[in-house]
């Protein structure tokens, strides 16, 4: 069955950086894209981009510029999201999420990791 | 940008009732438009798709409809695990897609 295991929770200091680890089982990693979704404590949900997982090729919403940074790891079937100059308005929930199969590249997210908080706080 | 509006903001229903949720687009979206649930600590699930398609394993009483700008989210008869919030989601404008600020079903 498909899954997104993403790493723990995350206390960070600002100014420091974090990285947030979103690990598949279940599927062929690279047929499809993987999103990422920022949920600011009770807030809505907010897209970040994608990343092409054939290509690794990234596209950052507006707002996710600079600072933020999408990676994969093919070999294990794992996405990453790094954010560096960590703000305390970055604390947020961070979920990956994949295409929805059928949808080739571009839709809405069928299977999402369990989401990773990370706390900025001096 | 795409700018998604949910109303109402919090929607009070009884259990067994049934519960009508809008969510409107600033712009067409065709039917590129999805409807999640979210309960408090998940992670959000794929309810519709394609404006009107249940996802894989959605029960029948949820339904959606519209096109354009409009939507419509209806849960026929509210059970208890149904209490939530629930988003909608623009997926016409790649990359730019967009999350509606969500509609909270509660107990009344």
């Amino acid at each position: 069955q498909v899954q997104l295991v993403q790493s723990g929770s995350d206390l960070k200091k600002p100014g420091a950086s974090v990285k947030v680890s979103c690990k598949t089982s279940g599927y062929t990693f690279t047929s499809y894209s993987m999103n990422w979704v920022r949920q600011a404590p009770g807030q809505g949900l907010e897209w970040m981009g994608w990343i092409n997982t054939n290509t690794g090729d990234p596209t950052y919403a507006q707002g996710f510029t600079g600072r933020f940074v999408f990676s994969l790891d093919t070999s294990v079937s794992t996405a990453y999201l790094q954010i560096s100059s960590l703000k305390a308005d970055d604390t947020a929930v961070y979920f990956c999420a994949r295409v929805r199969e059928g949808s080739s590249w571009h839709g809405c997210f069928d299977y999402w990791g369990q989401g990773t908080l990370v706390t900025v706080s001096s | 940008e795409i700018v998604m509006t949910q109303s109402p903001v919090t929607l009070s229903v009884s259990p067994g009732e049934r519960a009508t949720l809008s969510c409107r687009a600033s712009q067409s979206v065709s039917s590129n438009l999805a409807w999640y649930q979210q309960k408090p600590g998940q992670a959000p699930r794929l309810l519709i798709y394609g404006a009107s398609t249940r996802a894989t394993g959605i029960p029948a009483r949820f339904s959606g409809s519209g096109s354009g700008t409009e939507f419509t989210l209806t849960i026929s008869s509210l059970q208890s695990e149904d209490f939530a919030v629930y988003y909608c989601q623009q997926y016409n404008n790649w990359p730019q897609v967009t999350f509606g600020q969500g509609t909270k079903v509660e107990i009344k």
